[in-house]
């Protein structure tokens, strides 16, 4: 079964980091670009961001809202896809989905959720 | 950046009718290379993550029943439920996946009437 399992989000101060994590098995993780999307309580989707695979350099890109604060990684040895979450903002509070890509995003984590709060 | 426009952002509807939900994107999002539309189509129940159920504007994903529907090319989409479920409650979202960012619409809520 093609599972994503999203961990490490909790509650942290603003200006506080945070790093998620999405554990994806069922499928050959290495092959797949991989996205993050969040969305905040009561409100709609936003896409943060999304990283490509080996062969295309583990590039990135994000969302106006989050460069610069936020980097996307992943450890295809270790079937992993990372959220680094630097200069945290109230705004960021959300919750924090996985996606992998097959052109769209076809498979979703159930999400983990982060609070910024003091 | 491509702005996505959902209308109306709610609806109620009665069981059995139809609902329709438009999506209009702020450039096109057909690749003249493959003549595909770069739209998706998400379902959102309550405290659940989005469903796959539409892409290339109008493919249904593996297990969505034929009541959904995706059509429209260029900028104008909708996606039509032929006969309203109560399992149909949820927030619909339509995302164009043409280039980054990945913006979606705001998101249509449906409701039994």
């Amino acid at each position: 079964e093609v599972q994503l399992v999203e961990s490490g989000g909790g509650l942290v101060q603003p200006g506080g980091s945070l790093r998620l994590s999405c554990a994806a098995s069922g499928f050959i993780f290495s092959g797949p670009y991989m996205h993050w999307v969040r969305q905040a309580p009561g409100k709609g989707l936003e896409w943060v961001g999304r990283i490509r695979n080996k062969a295309n350099g583990y590039t990135t890109e994000y969302a106006a809202s989050v460069k610069g604060r936020f980097t996307i990684s992943r450890d295809d040895s270790k079937n992993s896809l990372y959220l680094q979450m630097n200069s945290l903002k109230t705004e960021d509070t959300a919750v924090y989905y996985c996606g992998r890509e097959n052109y769209y995003v076809d498979v979703w984590g159930k999400g983990t959720t982060v609070t910024v709060s003091s | 950046d491509i702005v996505m426009t959902q209308s109306p952002d709610s609806l109620a509807v009665s069981l059995g009718e139809r609902a329709t939900i438009n999506c209009k994107s702020s450039q096109s999002v057909l690749s003249t290379s493959n003549n595909q539309n770069y739209l998706v189509w998400y379902q959102q129940k309550q405290g659940q993550p989005p469903k796959l159920l539409i892409y290339w504007a109008s493919t249904r994903d593996s297990g969505v029943p034929d009541r959904f529907s995706g059509s429209g090319s260029g900028t104008d989409f909708t996606l039509t439920i032929s006969s309203l479920q109560a399992e149909d409650v949820a927030v619909y979202y339509c995302q164009q996946y043409y280039s980054s960012p990945r913006t979606f619409g705001q998101g249509t809520k449906v409701e039994i009437k």
